[in-house]
């Protein structure tokens, strides 16, 4: 059984650019749910992808998007980075859209400069 | 809005000692999950709760959840320093896909 993978480990970006994220979720998921972690806090839902689709966003902007594939690995797409994005990005993935228990990958440390 | 409290923030204890964390909130939960996370790491499941009153041992660890299922709390017993790492409470929000977390218990044990 794989286990769920992020890439890259961990990324520098400056204020104003684009970024990807990427995760395999773990096989036999169809559920990803991606979480921002900033330092000394709980992950923060962004958003969750069942099947292809959003299934669920939490308080983030617009600028913040992503996708699932067919396969059920995902991105996550942030534009217009500011330097309060600066945090760990995980991806968890889960069977069966909703709040089951998640399995994480270890996580994006995004730097924004 | 749905939150959910952890404390203490900070414990560093002795190898060999008992400790309890808490996670509480306002709310009734149907569930709530308890991870750990290693520095450089995502955190890892340890158990869900379901049932208001429910006890479930992992080893060394007693999780229980409250009767009304608005708190839940972590006994370990003889901590080791292979247990060091952030403990954090989460639940799902009502009539949504979310998971809410708490913001976590830092447990350092030294030996």
């Amino acid at each position: 059984e794989t286990g769920v993978t992020q890439s890259p480990t961990h990324l520098i970006k400056t204020r104003g650019q684009q970024v990807t994220l990427r995760c395999s979720s773990q096989s036999g998921h169809n559920t990803v749910s991606w979480y921002q972690q900033a330092l000394g806090q709980g992950p923060q839902f962004i958003f969750q992808y069942y099947r292809e689709e959003e299934n669920g966003r939490g308080n983030f902007p617009p600028r913040f998007s992503g996708l699932q594939f067919p396969n059920y690995s995902s991105e996550l797409n942030v534009n217009a980075l500011e330097l309060d994005d600066s945090a760990l990005y995980l991806c968890a993935s889960s069977l069966g859209g909703g709040p089951y228990e998640q399995y994480f990958g270890p996580g994006t440390r995004l730097t924004v400069t | 809005t749905q939150l959910l409290e952890q404390s203490p923030q900070f414990l560093s204890i002795q190898e060999g000692e008992n400790l309890t964390v808490y996670c509480n909130s306002s709310s009734v939960f149907s569930s709530l999950q308890w991870y750990r996370q290693e520095p450089g790491e995502g955190p890892v499941l340890l158990v869900t709760v379901v049932t208001g009153g429910e006890v479930k041992k992992l080893k060394r660890l007693t999780f229980q959840f409250g009767d009304a299922r608005k708190d839940s709390s972590l006994h370990i017993t003889a901590a080791q320093p292979g247990d060091t790492g952030l403990y954090l409470c989460a639940g799902p929000v009502q009539a949504g896909t979310a998971l809410i977390f708490g913001k976590g218990t830092t447990l350092s044990v030294s030996s």
